[in-house]
């Protein structure tokens, strides 16, 4: 158990387009999802945390009007980038916790998603 | 800021050799350290994870080593194989069950 996943795996998008990256729990219920983003041969960082039903929180430095973050079901979070621009272009990987508090908190990574702006 | 230091940040092992790669954290609120393995064009997969009363947990050829007053860890591989080639991260969880990761070591099993 616990599988999340992704989609889409890859996409591309031309600059100034929006893009939505989907983060599904398959067959868990998630309350909190997480979103990171990975540039090449490099660290996961965290972008951003949801949970379900309110506000994502987003880490210093990420800018919450051009990455929108949806956590509408206790399954389903969804990642926007608006307008967006080659700098923007990375892997994309999302995570989810099957509660929001305990001794069980592990994070279920999903497969990621690749994102090529040109 | 990375909030936890990991090194090396390459690392080349021969098959059957011990792989080692060492985490250092400052921050005393995180709870809960994984290790991640990741491949190319994958999502991380937890290996192994250890909380801070414990000082070594062991997973088949996989053994965390945490010193907590020296707020240290460590992954070790025995008998390292090539499949085990990949990119390793160790993490730490805060308090908002917020996980940081590490820089990330690359490690090649050479046959």
């Amino acid at each position: 158990g616990a599988v999340v996943s992704q989609h889409p795996s890859w996409v591309i998008c031309k600059s100034g387009t929006s893009v939505k990256i989907e983060c599904r729990s398959l067959d868990f219920q998630a309350t909190t999802m997480f979103w990171y983003r990975q540039f090449p041969k490099q660290s996961l960082m965290l972008m951003a945390t949801s949970n379900e039903g309110s506000k994502a929180t987003y880490e210093q430095g990420v800018e919450k009007d051009k990455f929108l973050i949806n956590h509408a079901s206790l399954t389903l979070s969804t990642l926007t980038v608006t307008s967006a621009h080659p700098e923007d272009s990375s892997f994309y990987i999302c995570s989810a916790s099957k509660t929001s508090g305990g001794p069980s908190l592990e994070q279920y990574f999903g497969p990621g998603t690749r994102l090529t702006v040109t | 800021q990375q909030q936890v230091k990991q090194s090396p940040q390459s690392l080349i092992v021969q098959k059957g050799g011990i792989s080692i790669i060492n985490c250092a954290y400052e921050n005393t609120a995180f709870d809960y350290f994984p290790w991640y393995q990741q491949f190319p064009g994958k999502g991380p997969a937890l290996l192994i994870a250890i909380r801070p009363d414990v000082s070594e947990k062991k997973e088949g050829r996989f053994t965390i080593s945490f010193n907590k007053s020296a707020k240290q860890f460590s992954l070790h591989i025995m008998d390292s194989q090539p499949g085990d080639s990949a990119t390793y991260f160790c993490a730490a969880r805060g308090r908002n069950n917020d996980m940081r990761f590490g820089a990330g070591t690359r490690l090649t099993v050479k046959p």
